[in-house]
């Protein structure tokens, strides 16, 4: 069974500082993992997705995270944050299983952003 | 193309009521998932379904259950709601074989 664990229910950064949302998974095939944001009252937007061609992967909104097979981690970074990069951030997990792809989201992190 | 639509976008219901919610998916995507999002269990999956055939399941009781028309809108169902089922309820789409799901807004349920 796959799984998600996401470090920290909530971060708060200052703006402009860097942002570094932490998310280790366990899976017994290579996995496709997934952070998603979730603004208020919104449903979730794909920020970027590994699927093995490479192991640093570059998002939108500046957002990148950093695949790690030995530490089984996909951790979220940017550089310097922005006030608008407040919201609530999701890693997923998922592999084939029987012609579907069903992530298995972690419980999720919130970033807090200060002026 | 136009996103995934999910109305209404808020219900308020009294226990033992049932609901019916609608998702329409992007337009050429075949499979509809939903998801349960509270702040106590986070996102849970509760069902797939692909070509009007449920083809996944989550562990919820059968009082949540859905169906899918021949034009891949959904729906889902929630009979004798109780006041745990109070929540924001995610339907996504994807293509088939692809593993990125689009999300719709939710809708937000308050049982009361």
């Amino acid at each position: 069974a796959q799984s998600v664990t996401q470090l920290g229910s909530h971060v708060s950064v200052s703006e402009g500082a860097l942002v570094l949302l932490r998310c280790n998974y366990s899976s017994s095939v290579p996995p496709y993992l997934f952070w998603y944001v979730q603004y208020p009252n919104q449903g979730l937007q794909l920020l970027l997705k590994y699927t093995s061609a490479a192991t640093l992967v570059k998002g939108i909104n500046g957002f990148e995270a950093e695949f790690k097979k030995s530490e089984t981690s996909f951790h979220l970074t940017k550089p310097s944050a922005h006030m608008s990069d407040a919201a609530e951030y999701f890693c997923a997990v998922s592999d084939r299983a029987g012609g579907s792809y069903i992530p298995t989201f972690g419980r999720g992190t919130s970033l807090i952003v200060h002026p | 193309k136009a996103g995934v639509t999910q109305t209404p976008r808020y219900l308020i219901k009294t226990r033992g009521q049932q609901v019916t919610l609608s998702c329409s998916p992007i337009s050429g995507h075949r499979s509809v998932s939903w998801y349960q999002q509270t702040p106590g269990q986070g996102l849970q999956f509760l069902f797939e379904y692909f070509s009007e055939t449920q083809r996944n399941k989550g562990n919820f009781p059968g009082r949540f259950s859905g169906r899918q028309f021949s034009n891949s809108r959904s729906e889902m169902n929630v009979s004798t709601l109780e006041l745990g089922d109070s929540a924001l309820y995610l339907c996504a789409s994807n293509e088939a074989g692809a593993n990125i799901q689009y999300f719709g807004a939710g809708t937000r349920l308050s049982v009361l």
